[in-house]
Formats: C-alpha cells, sequence, structure tokens
C-alpha cells in the first residue's frame, strides 16, 4: 500500500533551535497538507499545497514557520527559532483533490512527535 | 457564524451499537467526512457524505442530512479495537478550500 512518509518521526531539542520536518506524499497526490495536532488545539490546519503551489498558510505562524515544496516528492515544514509552545504532532498527508472536491480522502502520515524543551 | 461539534466522550461496550453525532454551522457546505485516530497513530479517513442519506462501510455508516446541519457515524456490532477518536470534518471557511476538523470524540470501547 501507498503511504505517506515522515521524517523525523520523533525530534526532541532545545528552544532556539531549527527544526526540519518532511514529508514524501504517495506519488499521483496533488495536495500536501500541514497540521498540527495539540491536546487542547486538536487538529489543526497550518498550510496546503496544490500541484506544489503554496494554497493556504493562514494558519501557520509566519514570523517562524515555513513550508516549502522543492518538488513533487518532497514537503517541508520548518521552524525557526523553536518554542516550547510548538511541542505538538505534526501530521502530513496527501490527497488527490479535483476541483472544489477537498473532502477526497486525505491519507496521513504517521507524524512527527516534536518536544521543544 | 462557522462552527462544528461533537460530543468528547462516548462509552458503549463491546457488541452495542454507538451513534457519534456532528453539528456543524458553515456559509457553502461540501460534505461531511470521519476519520478515525487511535492512541498514537495517524487519522485514517472513514467516509464521505455529501448528499443526505446514509452511507454504508461494512459495520460503519455515516449520515447526513443537510436541511439539519446535522450529521452522525454509526458504528455498529462494536468491538475493542473501534477504541479511538472520530473526527468529523467539513469545508468552515468558504475562503479556505480545505477541511477543518472537529475536536474529536473518543470512543471507549468495555468488554
Amino acid at each position: 500500500d501507498a503511504r505517506v512518509t515522515q521524517t523525523p518521526r520523533h525530534k526532541v531539542t532545545e528552544m532556539g533551535q531549527e527544526v526540519t520536518m518532511r514529508c514524501q506524499p504517495i506519488l499521483g497526490h496533488n495536495t500536501v497538507f500541514w497540521y498540527r495536532q495539540t491536546m487542547m488545539q486538536g487538529l489543526e490546519l497550518l498550510a496546503y499545497f496544490r500541484n506544489r503551489a503554496p494554497l493556504d498558510d493562514s494558519g501557520m505562524p509566519k514570523d517562524r514557520f515555513s513550508a516549502e515544496m522543492p518538488d513533487a516528492t518532497l514537503a517541508t515544514l520548518k521552524i525557526q527559532p523553536s518554542e516550547p509552545r510548538d511541542s505538538a504532532v505534526y501530521f502530513c498527508a496527501s490527497g488527490l483533490v479535483l476541483g472544489q472536491k477537498i473532502n477526497q480522502p486525505q491519507h496521513f502520515g504517521d507524524g512527527t512527535r516534536l518536544s521543544i524543551l | 457564524g462557522q462552527s462544528l461539534e461533537q460530543p468528547s466522550e462516548v462509552t458503549a461496550v463491546e457488541g452495542a451499537i454507538v451513534q457519534i453525532n456532528c453539528t456543524y454551522q458553515t456559509s457553502g457546505f461540501y460534505g461531511l467526512s470521519w476519520y478515525q485516530q487511535h492512541d498514537g497513530g495517524a487519522p485514517t479517513f472513514l467516509s464521505y457524505n455529501g448528499l443526505d442519506g446514509l452511507e454504508e462501510t461494512g459495520r460503519f455508516s455515516s449520515f447526513l442530512s443537510r436541511s439539519d446541519s446535522y450529521g452522525y457515524l454509526l458504528l455498529q456490532e462494536l468491538q475493542m479495537k473501534d477504541s479511538a477518536s472520530y473526527f468529523c470534518a467539513v469545508r468552515l471557511h468558504t475562503g479556505r478550500r480545505a477541511l477543518t476538523f472537529g475536536s474529536g470524540t473518543r470512543l471507549q470501547v468495555q468488554p
């Protein structure tokens, strides 16, 4: 079965450090999503791309977060500098979204569990 | 306004039937999706309702009433492995072509 692959699975680092999370979407999927999940806020959409173009990053703190998709097989989410409040599970998901049909199934990766000390 | 609400917790016994409700308020409706997430795992897609009525997939069914802005997920013949969180998701913001997930309903299946 095709899967979304995220690396690293776990990351522990000190505040102020740069964190880079990577995602390999399922081949053929045209849309990539980045989510953050915490107990308090639930599953929040940070950003998403369609055909590698950023469509929306309004859910992302712009001063420290950045999301890119350098090619069709790689999406990255960076935090610089990181802060303890960024501790969360970050999920990448991909899907084949055609037109307005945004309810096409999203396939999630296993997530990156990030702890900022 | 725009909102998405579902109960925080539901408990049921093995073999029983449980219904998880979801109500929404949104301008412009593009359907209701359901996802399952086990503790420590990733969300996985369960079902989608674009039109009114019932969609059935094995032991799981999902229902939508657009006139009532309401849907539910029905789980039958509950098994211990169904213990998980269940999220409904809709497109809440017309300007934002993406899903918003509810806060999730934690289902505990007891023996």
